[in-house]
């Protein structure tokens, strides 16, 4: 069965400080992956999708990059964190009947 | 306006109760249509998934879709205490190179079943 691990889960982090998180899938070959950010109370914002190795589009101008450095591997990364770059990631892939989330971390910039 | 729009609540029900979660949309390029619960602090989980208009029956859940009134449900029969969460719609239409499937996601209605 296809698994999607992501971590942390938890994250306080620094003003300037940078950032790397990371999210694996297990399961499945050339899937197509996504990062999610959603603040308090609101709905999920798509960040970056891949759809193959090195293959990244950016949904939303910002602080933030991804990378894709193998098939089943997606980063989410900062070089100096922002305090609005605090919420709660997502990492996710299409799966043919719908989408499969991982478990999130949830970043505080302080 | 917002692509899709969903009552953000708060929903409170007594358990035993029949549930209505509601969304509308303005894009008519979406197609797929998803349903997913949220726990405090958790990822979202997939419910429902479905791409014609009508409904589509899963245990205690059935999702409806009106494409032509650009409107979607998700009904709860039976509502249980462990159904308390917030439920987000989410909806996509087919996107270009590598097929890559972007989900638009209503800002989540957030449902609490008491005991």
């Amino acid at each position: 069965s296809q698994t999607i691990h992501q971590w942390p889960a938890t994250l306080v982090q620094p003003v300037g400080s940078p950032l790397s998180l990371e999210c694996t899938v297990e399961g499945t070959s050339n899937p197509n992956l996504y990062w999610y950010r959603q603040a308090a109370g609101r709905g999920l914002q798509l960040l970056f999708y891949s759809v193959g190795i090195g293959q990244i589009s950016s949904e939303v101008p910002q602080n933030l990059s991804a990378s894709r450095p193998q098939d089943r591997q997606f980063i989410l990364s900062s070089k100096k964190l922002l305090l609005s770059d605090s919420g709660f990631y997502l990492c996710a892939w299409s799966a043919p009947n719908g989408d499969t989330f991982g478990s999130g971390t949830r970043l505080t910039v302080v | 306006q917002k692509e899709v729009e969903q009552d953000p609540g708060p929903l409170s029900v007594p358990e035993g109760a029949i549930v209505s979660l509601n969304c509308t949309y303005s894009n008519s390029a979406f197609q797929y249509f998803m349903w997913y619960r949220q726990y405090s602090r958790k990822g979202p989980e997939l419910l429902m998934y479905t791409y014609s208009s009508g409904n589509k029956e899963d245990g205690r859940f059935t999702a409806q879709v009106d494409k032509s009134s650009k409107y979607i449900s998700l009904f709860i029969r039976d509502s249980q205490p462990s159904d308390s969460a917030t439920y987000l719609c989410a909806m996509s239409a087919q996107r270009g190179s590598g097929s890559a499937r972007q989900l638009t996601f209503g800002s989540g209605t957030q449902l609490t079943v008491l005991p």
